[in-house]
């Protein structure tokens, strides 16, 4: 199957600061890539929709000024988390299409603010 | 709208004896479904899907799965389950036009040896 890495897989930081997140889809190109965010032991909460050379759209509830995202290439998308707080502290996963039906997902990066 | 209802949080059994986790699904128009599973720590590996066909999927790991359309199921299934299937699994709809997919709330399994 097609492969998507994530980069970092963990990072700590202080809070107010930001952290970027990159995902990569390695062996196919992706107009869209998805960013979720999962809680321990929970399901995935989609938070946006990256497509490539426009705007991401995001999901209700998401505040767009502080997840930035940034889809410049046909293989790479970028989450910022802006000012970062202790509550985002979480995990975040990319996911994105083949060229078929399913949707591949990234290992996960584990955000944790202090 | 769409929605993935998994009925179980918890799914034990003995090593060597079949698995099944439980997915129904509601979705406008034509389903296509998939089964995820995830590792500690991991994001989600691909296990198997159906978009149309065989209502019977073989995917990965030895896994499959039986789409119904009358009980708008599709459950997952492996005849003999090994502890290394220890994980926490996700069934995933979309329509046949969305390319969002709508997860259920997932299912751990544990195997005991």
């Amino acid at each position: 199957g097609a492969v998507v890495s994530q980069h970092p897989s963990r990072v700590i930081c202080k809070s107010g600061t930001s952290v970027k997140i990159e995902c990569r889809s390695l062996d196919f190109q992706a107009t869209t890539m998805f960013w979720y965010r999962q809680f321990p032991k929970q399901s995935l909460m989609l938070m946006a929709t990256s497509n490539e050379g426009s705007k991401a759209t995001y999901e209700q509830g998401v505040e767009k000024d502080k997840f930035l995202i940034n889809h410049a290439s046909l293989t790479l998308s970028t989450l910022t988390v802006t000012s970062a707080h202790p509550e985002d502290s979480s995990f975040y996963i990319c996911s994105a299409y083949d060229a078929g039906e399913t949707q591949y997902f990234g290992p996960g990066t584990r955000l944790l603010v202090l | 709208a769409q929605s993935v209802a998994q009925p179980e949080d918890q799914v034990n059994v003995a090593e060597g004896n079949p698995l099944t986790v439980k997915c129904t699904y509601s979705v406008s128009g034509n389903p296509y479904l998939f089964w995820y599973v995830q590792y500690p720590n991991r994001g989600l590996q691909f296990l198997l899907k159906y978009i149309t066909g065989d209502n019977l999927v073989k995917g990965s790991y030895g896994f499959e799965a039986e789409f119904n359309k009358s009980q708008t199921s599709f459950h997952l299934k492996k005849p003999s389950a090994l502890v290394s299937d220890s994980a926490l699994y996700f069934c995933a709809v979309r329509g046949a036009n969305d390319y969002k997919l709508s997860f259920g709330a997932g299912t751990t399994v544990t195997v005991r040896a």
